[in-house]
C-alpha cells in the first residue's frame, strides 16, 4: 500500500531557529495535509494542499506540496516554545475514499 | 475548522467488559467518519471507515467482532470494544470530512483506554 516516509524523526532546537520537515512517498498523494499533536490530544489540521506546487502559509507556517506530488515539506519560522509537539504529513489514498495515510512523525524540542 | 467531539476523554475498564466510545461531527453532518488508533510514539493507524446507515469497512487485520462500529446517524459513529483485554489499552482518534472524503479532516480529542 502507499506509505509515507517522513523526517527527522526528531528534532532539539533552539527558541528562535526555523524548522524544517518533510515527507515523501513513493506513490502519488491527491492531497496534503500537515498536523500537529499535542500529548494527550487529537491531531489539529494545520495547512491543506491540494494542487501540486502549491505553496501555502499559515501565520509562521509554510507548507508546499511537491511538483511530482510525491513530496511536500513543512517549515516553521522562528520557533517558540508553543511549537514544541509531533507533526504528521498525511495524504489522501489514490482511491479517494478519504482514508487518510499518515507519516512516522517529527517530534520538535523548542528549548527557550 | 469544524469540530469533531470525542466521549469520553480517558476510560478504565476492567479486562472482560465492553466500552463504547462516541464521535459526534458538531457543526456538520458527517456521511463517513473514520476511526484510528495510536500507541505511543507512534503514529496514528487507521482501523476502519465508518459509513453513515451501511457497515462499517475494516482495515486488513482489524477485527470487526473486536471494534463494533455503529454509524446510525449523519453526526454521530460509536466503537465498542468487546470483551477488552489489556492489549486493547491504546489511544483511539476518530475523525470526519466536512466536504467530499478526499478533503480536509478534523480529528476528535481523543480516547485513553487502559483495561486493567
Amino acid at each position: 500500500g502507499q506509505q509515507l516516509n517522513q523526517s527527522p524523526q526528531s528534532m532539539f532546537i533552539q527558541e528562535g531557529e526555523d524548522v524544517s520537515m518533510n515527507c515523501t512517498s513513493s506513490s502519488i498523494f491527491n492531497t496534503w495535509l500537515w498536523y500537529k499533536q499535542d500529548p494527550g490530544e487529537g491531531p489539529v489540521l494545520l495547512i491543506a494542499l491540494y494542487k501540486a506546487g502549491e505553496l501555502t502559509s499559515n501565520g509562521r507556517l509554510t507548507a508546499q506540496f511537491g511538483i511530482t506530488r510525491k513530496d511536500s515539506f513543512l517549515n516553521i519560522s522562528a520557533s517558540i516554545p508553543s511549537d514544541v509537539g509531533i507533526y504528521f504529513c498525511a495524504g489522501h489514498d489514490s482511491g479517494n475514499t478519504g482514508k487518510l495515510i499518515f507519516g512516522q512523525g517529527t517530534t520538535l524540542q523548542v528549548k527557550p | 475548522g469544524a469540530v469533531v467531539s470525542q466521549h469520553p476523554s480517558w476510560v478504565i475498564c476492567k479486562s472482560g467488559t465492553s466500552v463504547k466510545i462516541e464521535c459526534r461531527s458538531l457543526d456538520f453532518q458527517a456521511t463517513t467518519m473514520f476511526w484510528y488508533r495510536q500507541f505511543p510514539k507512534q503514529s496514528l493507524m487507521l482501523m476502519a471507515t465508518s459509513n453513515e446507515g451501511s457497515k462499517a469497512t475494516y482495515e486488513q487485520g482489524v477485527e470487526k467482532d473486536k471494534f463494533l462500529i455503529n454509524h446510525a446517524s449523519l453526526t454521530l459513529s460509536t466503537l465498542t470494544v468487546t470483551s477488552a483485554h489489556p492489549e486493547d489499552s491504546s489511544f483511539y482518534i476518530c475523525s470526519a470530512s466536512v466536504e467530499a472524503p478526499g478533503t480536509e479532516a478534523f480529528f476528535g480529542q481523543g480516547t485513553r483506554l487502559t483495561v486493567v
